[in-house]
């Protein structure tokens, strides 16, 4: 069964100091991956994608996330936190089964202060 | 500006009424999902649709029924609303269907609560 594990359910950081939020993964096939961004009261934006091509995937904003097939991770960097980055970030898994099944992890909320 | 539009934004309802959430697309993706969203649990597809005319159950249909008349539009109902029905609920789309996953677009939700 195929399944995703957010590590962490809140992260707090200062602004200017890196991110990371953890996300492991179940999958018995090789796996399409995200991470979707969701801002208070809207709805949920891609960031990244990994699709079997590099492992190391940059996204939008300065974020990026590595695929380490031996460790079924694919967590979420950014080298340094802005404000503007507060927000829910959820872990996605995205399986081939007759149309587009995504399984989404809990989310991890990420706190940025001053 | 292109996109998806929700309908209503906030709904408070009373246990046993009927609801539509509306929800519209100018992109003319073919795929379009519904999804609810509860804390601690991600988002839980509904149903999804991968063309006008057809549609599928994801993974908590109980409750819910569809419709996809037309490419642009795809309504969720609730036929006869129950608390545990109170939720944010996201409608989605996404280009054609290729066999390999792609990106969702999302509306901005529909909060509804059931009394």
């Amino acid at each position: 069964a195929q399944s995703v594990t957010q590590l962490d359910s809140h992260v707090s950081v200062s602004e200017g100091t890196p991110v990371l939020l953890r996300c492991n993964y179940s999958s018995s096939y090789s796996p399409s991956l995200f991470w979707y961004v969701q801002h208070p009261n809207k709805g949920l934006q891609l960031l990244l994608k990994y699709t079997s091509a590099a492992t190391l995937v940059k996204g939008i904003n300065g974020f990026e996330a590595e695929f380490k097939k031996s460790e079924t991770s694919f967590h979420l960097t950014k080298p340094s936190a802005h404000m503007s980055d507060a927000a829910e970030y959820f872990c996605v898994v995205g399986l081939t089964g007759g149309y587009n099944k995504l399984i989404f992890g809990a989310g991890t909320r990420l706190a940025v202060h001053p | 500006i292109a996109g998806i539009t929700q309908a209503p934004t906030s709904q408070i309802l009373a246990a046993g009424r009927r609801m539509t959430l509306r929800c519209t697309q100018d992109m003319r993706h073919n795929a379009m999902y519904w999804y609810r969203q509860d804390l601690g649990l991600g988002l839980r597809l509904i149903h999804y649709s991968n063309t006008a005319g057809t549609t599928g159950k994801g993974e908590v249909p109980d409750g819910y029924s569809v419709s996809r008349a037309n490419t642009d539009d795809f309504p969720l109902t609730l036929a006869s609303a129950v608390p545990s029905q109170t939720s944010v609920y996201f409608c989605a789309s996404s280009g054609d269907w290729t066999g390999s996953v792609g990106e969702l677009f999302f509306g901005e939700g529909s909060r509804l609560t059931v009394l």
